[in-house]
C-alpha cells in the first residue's frame, strides 16, 4: 500500500521570495507522482507529474518538482512566488498499474505581501 | 470541451433526506471517481468505476451509491443524508485508471451542507 505525507498543513511566505513544499510517500512498487493545486473555491488541477525519466519536471508557471527516489520524496520548490500563486498544493501517488491515486493531506501556501 | 461538469453547485439538506449528485464528462475517458474533501484530510475516495458498467468501493463508501449511467456520467445517492456528510465532493475522471500517469481531471465540486 502507498502512503503520502505533507510535512506543513501551512507555509506563508513573502512574495517573491522561494518556497519549497514537502512530500514523502511509501510505496513498494514503482509509483507516479502528482502535484495537484486547488485554487479559493475551484477544482482540483494537476501542476505537474512524473512517470519516468528525467527526475525533474517542471510546470509552466514556474513551479519544479524532483523526483528523489532514495528519500522517498517529491518536492515542490519555485524560487519567487507571486500573490496568484495563493491555493492549497496536494501532493498524490498511485502505483503503476493501480486505479488509485492517493493523497496527502495538503499544503496551504500562503503569500504575504 | 467543459471536461467535468457537477450540478448542484451548492446544497443544504436536513438530516434523513435523500439527494443525488450529478457528474458528467465530455472527454471520453473511461474512468470516474468520486471524492469528498474535508479540511485537513485532503482527498478521500468514496467510489469509483473503472470503466462503463462497473463500480467499486473507495476509502469511505458508507452511506454513499453510485451509478455509472453510461460513460459520461456518474451519479451520487445519499439516501439517508447526514451531518457527518457535510464535505466538499469533487468528481474526477481519467483516460484508463492504472494508465500510464493515471492523470485525474476535476469538476468544480458541490457543497454540500447537511443540518
Amino acid at each position: 500500500a502507498q502512503s503520502v505525507t505533507q510535512l506543513d498543513s501551512q507555509v506563508p511566505v513573502f512574495e517573491e521570495a522561494p518556497v519549497e513544499l514537502r512530500c514523502n510517500y511509501s510505496s513498494s512498487v514503482s509509483v507516479y507522482l502528482f502535484w495537484y493545486v486547488q485554487y479559493p473555491n475551484q477544482g482540483l488541477q494537476l501542476l505537474l507529474k512524473y512517470l519516468s525519466g528525467s527526475t525533474l519536471v517542471e510546470s509552466i508557471n514556474g513551479f519544479e518538482a524532483e523526483f528523489n527516489k532514495s528519500q522517498t520524496s517529491f518536492h515542490l520548490r519555485k524560487p519567487s512566488v507571486h500573490i496568484s500563486d495563493t491555493a492549497e498544493y496536494f501532493c498524490a501517488v498511485s502505483a503503476r498499474g493501480n486505479y488509485q491515486l492517493i493523497w496527502g493531506a495538503g499544503t496551504k501556501l500562503i503569500i504575504k505581501p | 470541451n467543459a471536461g467535468v461538469t457537477q450540478t448542484p453547485k451548492f446544497q443544504v439538506l436536513k438530516t434523513g433526506q435523500s439527494m443525488t449528485l450529478q457528474c458528467a464528462q465530455d472527454m471520453n475517458h473511461n474512468s470516474m471517481y468520486w471524492y469528498r474533501q474535508d479540511p485537513g484530510m485532503g482527498l478521500r475516495l468514496i467510489y469509483y468505476s473503472a470503466s462503463e458498467g462497473t463500480t467499486d468501493k473507495g476509502e469511505v463508501p458508507n452511506g454513499y451509491n453510485v451509478s455509472r449511467l453510461n460513460k459520461r456520467e456518474f451519479s451520487l445517492r445519499l439516501e439517508s443524508a447526514a451531518p457527518s456528510q457535510t464535505s466538499v465532493y469533487f468528481c474526477a475522471s481519467s483516460v484508463l485508471a492504472g494508465g500510464p500517469g493515471n492523470e485525474q481531471f476535476f469538476g468544480p465540486g458541490t457543497r454540500l451542507t447537511v443540518l
